[in-house]
């Protein structure tokens, strides 16, 4: 299974762009990439995925380096309700297991 | 629209008790999955279905676990006998057909103590 890379904690003040970072040296060309957050209390939610191009959504925008190895994920304005475990992960296209290997994530802050 | 669906939301039970935890998936959705988590080992998959057949139940930790799903709406944990190292927040997720672009719905979870 290939391996994400993310750092334990980050923090932001409300308002402000927050960029979350994920490695992925290993990642195989048929490696979609996921990202889902996890607020206190919560299962976890789904937040974008991509697979080559920079997606967009309305929670947050997906920018993946052009070898793939790396990713960020964008808050454009984060919110005291953004603060959660974020979580990068990598799924095999075409894959028949519905296996998503969730590391640690990255805890976000955000301060008022 | 109804998320996924859990419960009980807690369950506090005395070592030795049989546990049963239920989950009713996203309607139309044909994937489902029990995932548990704890600090120590973070969230981990447990047992996935695709139109209610197991697909791939190597993370069920032991015997004393069990799942089924005998309809697409409705699908059972059963732990029996319960013991403390069971405790942990236990989560369904539902998804559409298992390819790899489908996002899964987790419900909000069942925490489990076993004392």
């Amino acid at each position: 299974d290939a391996k994400t890379t993310q750092p334990n904690s980050m923090e932001s003040n409300e308002e402000e762009p927050v960029h979350l970072p994920c490695n992925h040296s290993t990642i195989s060309g048929t490696d979609y990439i996921h990202w889902y957050r996890q607020l206190p209390s919560q299962g976890p939610e789904y937040v974008i995925h991509g697979l080559t191009s920079n997606v967009n959504n309305r929670m947050a925008s997906l920018a993946i380096a052009e070898d793939r190895k790396s990713s960020t994920l964008i808050l454009h304005r984060a919110t005291l309700r953004d603060a959660a475990v974020y979580y990068c992960i990598l799924f095999p296209r075409g894959s028949t297991l519905g296996r998503l290997y969730f590391g640690r994530g990255t805890q976000l802050t955000v301060w008022p | 629209d109804a998320g996924v669906i859990q419960s009980p939301r807690h369950e506090v039970t005395e070592m030795g008790q049989e546990v049963t935890l239920r989950c009713k998936p996203i309607s139309g959705h044909n994937s489902l999955f029990w995932y548990r988590q704890t600090m120590m080992r973070g969230l981990e998959l447990l047992i996935y279905f695709n139109n209610n057949v197991p697909i791939d139940d190597s993370g069920m930790p032991e015997d004393r676990f069990s799942a089924k799903m005998p309809n697409a709406s409705f699908s059972t944990l059963k732990i029996q006998p319960s013991e403390p190292r069971d405790s942990a927040v236990y989560f369904c997720a539902s998804s559409l057909t298992g390819p790899s672009n489908q996002p899964q719905h987790f419900g909000d979870g069942t925490r489990l103590s076993i004392l």
